[in-house]
């Protein structure tokens, strides 16, 4: 069975700080799919990125970086700066082979303070 | 509007009732999911289609639970002889292309089981 696990329930930190959210995942598929969620009190989830399991590289995007690792089957996401906006819940989630059917972790919720 | 819409946003229903939950996808997105998120948990699959069809329902936790896309557009989620345990936020979500992963969600439909 799938599993996602994120151990940090809530973060919070000061503006301009840089986080890092943990996300460890169990799956005994050779083929699966990591994804990144956030979602802002609104309510709506929004795709932040999603990585197969054959591509280990790191991946940057504006204050965004990602850490995928095989080895230790972690997938952290990291926010350089921080800024008061990116105050949401994060979810990390695995899929399936044809990345249709998503198990998601519990969620990290991050505060940003001013 | 362009994103994805759901009806009711707030439904409050006695045990025992029948609900429906409607969620109007982005228009052309073929593939449409629904997910039921409890308080302070991740998202959970309940079923996915593509098209009209239900490719995987794996994730309906029992008979009283139905969903229908009969013309591949707008997709009901039916709830029969409503218990207290199926209080959560049930999000919907669409998609165009498969390979990309990303999903589209709605803000979700809270359903409260009194």
């Amino acid at each position: 069975a799938q599993k996602v696990t994120q151990a940090q329930t809530e973060i919070s930190v000061v503006e301009k700080e840089d986080v890092t959210l943990d996300c460890v995942y169990e799956t005994r598929d050779t083929t699966y799919y990591l994804f990144w969620y956030k979602q802002p009190p609104s309510g709506e989830l929004v795709f932040l990125i999603r990585r197969n399991s054959f591509d280990e590289q790191n991946e940057i995007s504006g204050r965004y970086s990602w850490n995928f690792q095989k080895s230790t089957s972690s997938f952290n996401f990291t926010i350089t700066a921080s800024q008061v906006v990116d105050s949401a819940v994060y979810f990390c989630a695995l899929s399936t082979w044809d990345g249709q059917k998503l198990v998601f972790g519990q969620g990290t919720r991050l505060t940003i303070n001013p | 509007g362009a994103g994805v819409s759901q009806t009711p946003s707030n439904k409050v229903t006695e045990k025992g009732k029948y609900v429906e939950l409607r969620c109007d996808p982005i228009s052309g997105h073929t593939a449409l999911y629904w997910y039921r998120q409890s308080l302070g948990q991740g998202p959970e699959f309940l079923i996915y289609f593509q098209g009209t069809g239900a490719a995987d329902d794996s994730g309906l936790p029992n008979d009283r639970f139905f969903a229908v896309r009969p013309e591949g557009s707008v997709s009901t989620l039916k709830i029969q002889r409503t218990e207290r345990g199926d209080s959560a936020v049930y999000l919907c979500a669409s998609s165009a292309r498969l390979d990309t992963g990303e999903l589209f969600f709605g803000e979700g439909s809270r359903l409260t089981v009194l």
